[in-house]
């Protein structure tokens, strides 16, 4: 078993649709909890950090941590085409910035227009 | 303020070969990471350097090694190259001490086609 699983998609959504992206992690260590952006043939940029359990928004961006079943999500609203990429989630077991991070595999994602 | 920087872009190399990746840190930042991103893949993380030293590892064999030059740039070494080395190579910069991993910032990545 992996220490973080995430479904790669693809993904498909009209625009304008919500989109819920998820991982399940098996390393209850893990503390600090990020969510990345990779457009293609770029460098994962991050959306969203957070390291408790509840929720967290930002614009149209909601990151939500459920530490007892050990799953994260990323939502996001109003969905617009420029928002198709792969998302990634990441993991580690400090905030440090010298803690390597653990990725998911990524979802990719595509908003139709 | 330019970000991190990696060179080059793209390399093809053949089996066996050795390839050397570039890295320039964000301005300001004094600790370099570097993750192996295979295709359909999430990033793996490879090793870190601080202050010219290896600080941390992850699983991956000694062909693979680093180095960190005083004004914090760093390049990463593959020997022997193997057709699984083909990925794209991820170098993240972070400032060491109160950073946290927001602070992390990487750069575009350098594609290596072993063939």
């Amino acid at each position: 078993q992996k220490e973080v699983e995430q479904d790669p998609g693809p993904l498909s959504v009209p625009e304008g649709a919500i989109v819920s992206l998820n991982c399940t992690y098996s390393n209850s260590a893990f503390q600090y909890f990020m969510w990345y952006r990779q457009y293609s043939r770029k460098g994962p940029e991050l959306l969203m950090y957070t390291y408790s359990s509840g929720n967290k928004e930002d614009g149209r961006f909601t990151a939500q941590v459920d530490k007892s079943s050990k799953y994260i999500s990323l939502f996001i609203r109003d969905s617009q085409p420029s928002d198709s990429a792969t998302y990634l989630c990441a993991m580690s077991l400090s905030p440090s910035g010298n803690t390597p991070l653990v990725f998911g595999k990524g979802t990719r994602l595509s908003v139709i227009a | 303020d330019a970000g991190v920087t990696q060179s080059p872009t793209h390399l093809i190399k053949t089996r066996g070969q050795q390839v050397t990746l570039r890295c320039s840190p964000k301005s300001g930042h004094d600790t370099v990471s570097w993750y192996q991103q295979a295709l359909g893949q999430g990033p793996q993380f490879i090793f870190q350097y601080y202050e010219e030293e290896e600080r941390q590892r992850g699983n991956f064999p000694d062909r693979f090694s680093g180095h960190q030059f005083p004004n914090y740039s760093s390049e990463l070494n593959v020997n022997a190259l193997l057709l699984g080395d083909s990925a794209l190579y991820l170098c993240a910069s972070s400032l060491a001490g109160l950073a946290t991993n927001e602070k992390l910032f990487f750069g575009s990545g350098t594609q290596l086609s072993v063939l």
